[in-house]
This record gives structure tokens, sequence and C-alpha cells, in this order.
């Protein structure tokens, strides 16, 4: 069965802090991973990555996928209390079944 | 505004009645998917639609009924519903070429459902 784990589950910080979240999968036909961050509402989209060793990045956000040891981190640096949320990492396979990790709520304390 | 529009955006229902959630994208793409979100459970995927032909239903249980009539509109059909079928009921949509290429999912702002 297709799996995808967040680590860690929760994580409290202060601003300015550097914080890394963990994502590992194990599933059949991988296409891409994709990173989330949802507030109150709706999830927004942050990156999808498809090959290895490519680090995306935008502004304080960066994120780098290894598909040898099917894991993927998402680095957050100099938090702001704006970052508190819940990040969603997603694995998309075949037919574009797109499965969900459990998220990683973070919150930024001043 | 992701170009993803649900309505309504809250409902509350009996267990005898019937009703149905709405999805509409406005952005071109051709893959819809409907996910249900509990408190403290990750998203689960329900149904996938693929240029309009469902290619995945996730186990999901027959009080629940999926409608696709066209790549830009997407329905979910409800009834005789549980008690803890109560949750946040996402839409999203992706583009696909249906071979080598899928693009990131666009959600809608959920419509959520209280089953009493």
């Amino acid at each position: 069965e297709d799996k995808v784990v967040q680590s860690p589950l929760s994580l409290v910080v202060h601003e300015g802090d550097t914080v890394t979240l963990n994502c590992s999968y194990e599933v059949t036909n991988f296409r891409s991973l994709l990173w989330y961050k949802q507030e109150k509402k709706a999830p927004t989209f942050l990156f999808m990555l498809t090959s290895s060793g490519i680090e995306k990045k935008s502004g304080r956000l960066s994120s780098i996928l290894d598909k040898k040891e099917l894991f993927s981190i998402l680095n957050i640096t100099a938090t702001q209390t704006g970052d508190s949320a819940v990040y969603l990492c997603a694995v998309k396979t075949s037919y574009d079944k797109v499965i969900f990790g459990p998220g990683t709520s973070l919150s930024v304390i001043p | 505004e992701t170009g993803v529009t649900q309505t309504p955006r809250h409902l509350v229902m009996g267990m005898t009645n019937k009703k149905s959630l709405k999805c509409e994208q406005h952005l071109g793409h051709n893959a819809m998917y409907w996910y249900k979100q509990s408190a403290k459970k990750p998203l689960e995927l329900m149904f996938v639609y693929n240029f309009k032909e469902q290619t995945e239903n996730n186990s999901v249980p027959s009080r629940f009924s999926p409608e696709c009539p066209n790549s830009s509109h997407l329905f979910l059909h409800l009834h005789t519903l549980q008690p803890e079928d109560s949750a946040l009921y996402l839409c999203a949509s992706s583009h696909t070429n249906g071979l080598d290429y899928t693009g990131e999912l666009f959600f809608g702002e959920g419509s959520r459902l209280t089953v009493l």
C-alpha cells in the first residue's frame, strides 16, 4: 500500500530559527513529490520535485528530493510567525493519484 | 482565489437527506479530485477523474457518489450519510497529459459538512 510519512508531526520554534521538515515515502510508480502549506483552509502549493538532488527555492523556503533514499526535506530559514501552518507532503503516482502525509504542524512564536 | 470554486461552503444535513457538493475549475485542467479532511487525520483521497474518466475510487462507501459531466465540473452526491462523515471535503484539479507530465494540485476552499 502506498504510504507517505512526515516527521516531526508538530514543532514549536522561535522566530528567526531554521527548521527542517521531513517526508519519506513508499509508493509504486512515483511521478513527483509536492509540498503544500495549509493555514485555515485550502492547502497552497509550495514546490513540486521530480528529480533527485536539485534544490528548489522560494524566498526563505527550499526543498530537495532524494529518490534513492525515498525522502524529501523542506527547509525554512529565519522563520516568522506567518510561517505557522501545517506543512503537507504529497506524492503523485501513476494515473495522477496523489497521496498526502499527515502533515507537520509548525508553530512559530515571537 | 485558486481558480477552483466549491459550493456550498457549509452544509448541515440529516442522515436521511440527499445533497450534493459542487466543484468548478476555471484553469483548463483535465484531472479533478475529491479529498476528505477530518480532524487529526491526513487528507484522504476519495476519487480521481482523469479526462472525465474515473481512475481512482479509494474504497469509498457507496453513500458517496461522484459525477464528472465534463472536465470543468465535479460533483459529490451524498445520501444516507453517517455522523462520522462530517468533515471538510476538498476538491482539487491539476493538469496532466496522461503520459509523462503531471502538474501540481490546485485546491478549492472546501465544503464543511456536518451530518446530524
